[in-house]
C-alpha cells in the first residue's frame, strides 16, 4: 500500500522567501504525481502534473521535480506571496486503472505579507 | 481544462434526515469517480469508488447503506447521507479524472455538511 509523507507539515514564512515542500512515497512504480493545492473550506486545485517518464514541471512560480526512483517529489515556490497561502498536497498515482489517489497530510503554508 | 461542478457547496440538516450531494463533469465523461471525506486540519480519506453503470466500492469501515452512492451517467455521482447524525458533519470531496487521461485528477469544490 502506499504510503505518502510530506515534510514540512507547517511552514510559516515572510512574503519573498523560496520555498522547497518535500514528499516520498513508499512505492516508487508510480505512473504520474500531481501537485494540488487547498485553500481553507475548498476543493483542491491541480497545480502540476509530472508523468513518471519526466523529471520536472514548471508552472509560473512553481517548480515541481520527481526522482521516481528514490520515491521523492520536490516543490519550490518561488518569491513566496501571501497569496499563495494553503495546503500543499502530494499525490503520487499507481498506474492507469482507476484507482483513487493517495494523499499525504499535506503541508500547510502561511506566508507573511 | 477538465472541471468538476460539485453541489451543494454548504448544507445545514437536521439529525435524522437525508442529504444529497452532486458531482458532475462539465466537460469530460467521467466513467470513475471518488468520494472523499476530510475532517479539520487532515488529509482527504477516501470513502468509495463509483463507476458509471455499476455498485459502488467502498473502503473499509464505510457504511454502504448509510452513504449511498450512484453513478448512473458519465458525467454525473450522487452521494446521498441517509438519516444523518451530528457525527457525518464533514466535508465531503468528489473527484474524477478525464478517462482520456489529459488532466490528471479533478476535484469538485467540495460540501460542508453540518447535521444539527
Amino acid at each position: 500500500k502506499q504510503e505518502v509523507t510530506q515534510i514540512p507539515a507547517a511552514l510559516s514564512v515572510p512574503e519573498g522567501e523560496n520555498l522547497v515542500l518535500n514528499c516520498s512515497f513508499t512505492d516508487s512504480a508510480i505512473y504520474n504525481l500531481q501537485w494540488f493545492r487547498q485553500d481553507p473550506g475548498k476543493g483542491l486545485t491541480s497545480l502540476l502534473l509530472i508523468q513518471s517518464s519526466q523529471r520536472e514541471q514548471t508552472s509560473g512560480r512553481l517548480n515541481a521535480s520527481l526522482d521516481k526512483s528514490s520515491g521523492r517529489s520536490t516543490l519550490y515556490i518561488a518569491a513566496s506571496q501571501p497569496g499563495d497561502s494553503a495546503t500543499y498536497l502530494c499525490a503520487p498515482r499507481k498506474d492507469t486503472g482507476r484507482r483513487a489517489l493517495t494523499f499525504g497530510s499535506g503541508t500547510r503554508l502561511q506566508v507573511q505579507p | 481544462g477538465a472541471v468538476v461542478s460539485q453541489h451543494p457547496s454548504w448544507v445545514i440538516c437536521k439529525s435524522g434526515t437525508s442529504v444529497k450531494i452532486e458531482c458532475r463533469s462539465l466537460d469530460f465523461q467521467a466513467t470513475t469517480m471518488f468520494w472523499y471525506r476530510q475532517f479539520p486540519k487532515q488529509s482527504l480519506m477516501l470513502m468509495a469508488t463509483s463507476n458509471e453503470g455499476s455498485k459502488a466500492t467502498y473502503e473499509q469501515g464505510v457504511e454502504k447503506d448509510k452513504f449511498l452512492i450512484n453513478h448512473a451517467s458519465l458525467t454525473l455521482s450522487t452521494l446521498t447521507v441517509t438519516s444523518a447524525h451530528p457525527e457525518d458533519s464533514s466535508f465531503y470531496i468528489c473527484s474524477a479524472y478525464d478517462s482520456l487521461d489529459n488532466y490528471g485528477y479533478t476535484f469538485g469544490s467540495g460540501t460542508r455538511l453540518t447535521v444539527v
